[in-house]
Parts: structure tokens; C-alpha cells; sequence
């Protein structure tokens, strides 16, 4: 057990439809990091958050949008999903906004696209 | 920005034998190079890491070498067991600015016959 938590662990749901991913990160952690794993892909990072607000994006989509809230959790929002976001969804997190330090990944929400 | 390859993308060894991964990097300020396994369906968990400053790092049967020069670096597992069976990845990532986010390479499956 890393200490990183997310819920839910499943989603399924519609095209078009919208849904909010969480993460709590370890204790005392302040940078959450959030990757999209799709089948037989590796993991593409998405946004870092470091203490409330954003420190790096990466490929992102704008139908996508995240935050962190003051108590150090985080949420990943997907809006107007497509077939092609499904996959798994992973956080994770680090004491600083350093990506040289080890990241501890949650356990993942499997989100599901019908 | 930061490009990681990484080969094979799928290996199969005999428990007992060495097993083998191979990652390079494109930016040459690239500073810490971690390795993840994620077993089916789970979280990828951190096996080993190395820095640049250092050329060569070993933990039990597992060591990772790093050429700086050549900007590559290499996963070495010794006396495989049908345990080590996962899905490797490298990454690497520079703490240079606010950038603070690994990037991954496809990652290799590794299976090991009993």
C-alpha cells in the first residue's frame, strides 16, 4: 500500500457524459501527478499539481481539467467523454515539486466508455 | 521535450536466467531515471532508481547502469522466478524550472517460464 488513495476504483458510463476522478495523496505529500494509461499504452502524464496549484501540463486534452484543494486532494475532471478515454487512471504523489523524487502511484480508477 | 524509448517490448526467459531492458533518452539534461513493474491491473510500483551521478546501482538481483555519454540506461533482473512476470517501465525526468513530471517509456512485458 503506497498511502495514495483513489476512488472510484470502477466507472463505467456514457459518451458525453462527465466524471470526476479523486486522489488523496500521501501524508504530507504536496505534489499530485495524474497519468492516463490506455491498453497496451504506457503511461502519459497529464498535470502536476504542487501545493494547490498547477506546476507542469502534459498532453492533456481541454476536455480535461484538474485541480487541488486546500486539504491536498485532487480531482481530475473529463467532460464530453469519448470511446477512446477509456483507461486507467492514476495519481500520484511527492513531498516536493521535484520529479527526481519518488513517486508513489495510487491503485487507479478504470474508467469505462460505452 | 523528453523522448524515452524502450526495448524489447516483450521478453520471455527462462526462470534462472537474466533478463534484460534497454532505455534511451533524447534530453541530455535528464537527471533521474526510475524503473516502475506493474503487475495486471495494478499500480506501477518503483523497483529501482539511479541519478546522473552515479553510473551503476544494485539491489539484490536487480541492478540498473546508466551511460550518460550514450544517454542510455538498462534494467538488469538476475535468476529470474516466475514472480518477476510484470510489465516494466523506465522513465526519466528533469528537475530543471517548474518541470517536475517523468516521462515513460512504452514499457517491456516480461514474462518467465517456469
Amino acid at each position: 500500500d503506497s498511502g495514495v488513495t483513489q476512488t472510484p476504483k470502477h466507472l463505467i458510463t456514457a459518451t458525453g457524459q462527465r466524471v470526476t476522478l479523486r486522489c488523496s495523496p500521501r501524508s504530507g505529500d504536496l505534489s499530485v501527478y495524474w497519468y492516463q494509461q490506455s491498453l497496451d499504452q504506457g503511461l502519459q502524464f497529464l498535470i502536476q499539481y504542487y501545493n494547490g496549484e498547477e506546476r507542469a501540463k502534459g498532453n492533456i486534452l481541454e476536455r480535461f481539467s484538474a485541480q487541488q484543494f486546500p486539504d491536498l486532494h485532487s480531482e481530475l475532471n473529463l467532460s464530453s467523454l469519448e470511446l477512446g478515454d477509456s483507461a486507467l487512471y492514476f495519481c500520484a504523489s511527492t513531498s516536493s515539486q521535484l520529479a527526481s523524487e519518488t513517486q508513489y502511484f495510487g491503485p487507479g480508477t478504470r474508467l469505462l466508455v460505452l | 521535450g523528453e523522448n524515452v524509448e524502450q526495448h524489447p517490448s516483450t521478453l520471455s526467459v527462462q526462470e534462472g536466467d537474466s533478463a534484460v531492458i534497454k532505455c534511451t533518452y533524447s534530453d541530455s539534461a535528464s537527471n533521474y531515471f526510475p524503473w516502475y513493474k506493474q503487475e495486471l491491473g495494478k499500480r506501477p510500483q518503483l523497483i529501482i532508481d539511479i541519478r546522473s551521478n552515479v553510473g551503476e546501482k544494485k539491489d539484490q538481483r536487480i541492478a540498473v547502469t546508466l551511460n550518460k555519454t550514450a544517454k542510455h540506461f538498462s534494467l538488469h533482473i538476475t535468476e529470474t522466478q516466475p514472480e518477476d512476470s510484470a510489465v516494466y517501465f523506465c522513465a526519466a525526468s528533469t528537475d530543471g524550472g517548474s518541470q517536475g513530471n517523468l516521462i515513460f517509456g512504452k514499457g517491456t512485458k516480461l514474462s518467465v517460464k517456469p
